[in-house]
């Protein structure tokens, strides 16, 4: 089974600032896919961004990036000129693809972003 | 592309009533999930159709669940003798069969006293 660990309950951040959220995950398969969802308030899950594990270039999304590093099981979210908005709940979620596309999801960081 | 919509957005029950739930995917999306999200904790995959064949089931999902996708369009997931431990947000999802995407709705929160 493939689990998915998130070892920061809450952060917080000023704003314009950069915060890194971490995220680790234990599978022992070499294709997937790594996600980034935010959870507002509204408690609607929105796609950030997402990794597929055969891809070496670290993915972007404007001012949201990762760091992947598959070797050691990781893929911490990076968020820069951090903005209000960005308070949310962020899940990191894993996917082996053509196994029914199964979503492995962490617990959660709880991100504010402080004016 | 109207996104995925549920209904209803919150629901109230009685404990031993039953509930039911439904979730609208995006049009050409042919698989849907639903997921069990309780508060603090990242969603917790309950099942799985493509198209109208459920192919995946939790072992979260009891057999007071049930969920259907009778024309690989909605689905309706419902739960009877409801009990105090099924309070939580019910996600639903759907994706593509190209797209790894994976896209929900805005989830119905229930509450069982």
């Amino acid at each position: 089974a493939q689990t998915v660990t998130q070892s920061q309950p809450e952060m917080s951040v000023q704003e314009a600032e950069t915060v890194t959220l971490s995220c680790t995950y234990d599978t022992s398969e070499s294709n997937y896919y790594l996600f980034w969802y935010k959870q507002p308030p509204s408690r609607q899950m929105i796609l950030v961004i997402r990794q597929e594990a055969y891809k070496q270039q670290n993915a972007t999304e404007n001012r949201f990036s990762v760091n992947f590093q598959k070797a050691a099981k990781s893929f911490s979210l990076k968020i820069s000129d951090s903005q209000l908005g960005d308070t949310a709940m962020y899940f990191c979620a894993f996917m082996k693809p053509n196994t029914g596309n199964q979503f492995y999801f962490g617990t959660g960081t709880s991100l504010t972003v402080i004016p | 592309d109207t996104g995925v919509s549920q209904d209803p957005r919150h629901k109230i029950t009685k404990r031993g009533q039953n509930v039911t739930f439904r979730c609208d995917p995006i049009s050409e999306h042919n698989r849907l999930y639903w997921y069990r999200q309780t508060l603090g904790q990242g969603p917790e995959f309950l099942t799985y159709f493509q198209n109208e064949a459920q192919l995946e089931k939790s072992r979260l999902l009891s057999d007071r669940f049930s969920a259907e996708r009778p024309k690989g369009s909605f689905s309706t997931l419902e739960i009877q003798r409801t009990e105090q431990g099924d309070s939580a947000m019910y996600l639903c999802a759907s994706k593509g069969v190209t797209n790894e995407k994976l896209f929900f709705g805005s989830g119905t929160q229930l509450s069982v006293l």
